[in-house]
């Protein structure tokens, strides 16, 4: 069974940077790309980025809302996907989701705030 | 950007009666190797997203057949044959033809 569980969410002052986790379990993590969505609180769904498999050479892909302060990577040994959230504005405030395919996380809640 | 609109934003439904929600994007989302990525998400209340159909009419496992979905182009549609209670929730259509991938807005699907 597909599990994808995110971590590293929490409260941080605008400016500042916060990585995320999602530690995936139940399928080989190497041979699939992964993606990143976000919810604002009461908002709609919004993705965020994709970083393909190292088959596909392991390029990225960026909402234009976060790109040039958000970097996806991946460490296949650890079947970890992590997203580098730097410069934070408040408008970052939202549940961060990593998915594969039809697979979702449960969710971490990042609160950008002073 | 490509622009999803999905109407109605509302839907009260009977317990038992069909559903339809719309989705149209501002183009053409048919890919260059012919497929056409476009999504339908579930968001039942306090859940995360699932994923019901992917490129257009094929289900996820585990999606009870009462969901399907159809379309072409740029014009596509959700059908629920028989709404149930667990049917709830907020659905989103999706494209991934073209970067950015882009959401319509949702449709709040509730009984009446």
């Amino acid at each position: 069974e597909v599990q994808l569980v995110e971590s590293g969410g929490g409260l941080v002052q605008p400016g500042r940077s916060l990585r995320l986790s999602c530690t995936a379990s139940g399928f080989t993590f190497g041979d699939y790309a992964m993606s990143w969505f976000r919810q604002a609180p009461g908002k709609g769904l919004e993705w965020v980025g994709f970083i393909r498999s190292k088959a596909y050479g392991g390029t990225t892909e960026y909402a234009a809302s976060v790109k040039g302060r958000f970097t996806i990577s991946r460490d296949d040994s650890k079947s970890i996907a992590y997203l580098q959230m730097n410069s934070l504005k408040t408008e970052d405030t939202a549940v961060y989701y990593c998915t594969r395919d039809h697979s979702w996380g449960q969710g971490t809640l990042v609160t950008v705030s002073s | 950007d490509v622009v999803m609109t999905q109407s109605p934003l509302s839907l009260p439904v009977t317990l038992g009666q069909p559903a339809s929600i719309s989705c149209r994007s501002s183009q053409s989302l048919v890919y260059s190797d012919g497929n056409t990525y476009l999504n339908w998400f579930q968001q039942r209340p306090g859940q995360s997203p699932r994923r019901l159909i992917y490129k257009v009419s094929n289900r996820d496992s585990g999606v009870p057949d009462r969901f399907s979905g159809s379309g072409s182009g740029t014009d596509f549609t959700l059908k629920i044959s028989r709404v149930e209670a667990e049917d709830v929730g907020v659905y989103y259509c999706m494209q991934g033809t073209h970067w950015p991938w882009t959401f319509g807005q949702g449709t709040k699907v509730e009984i009446k």
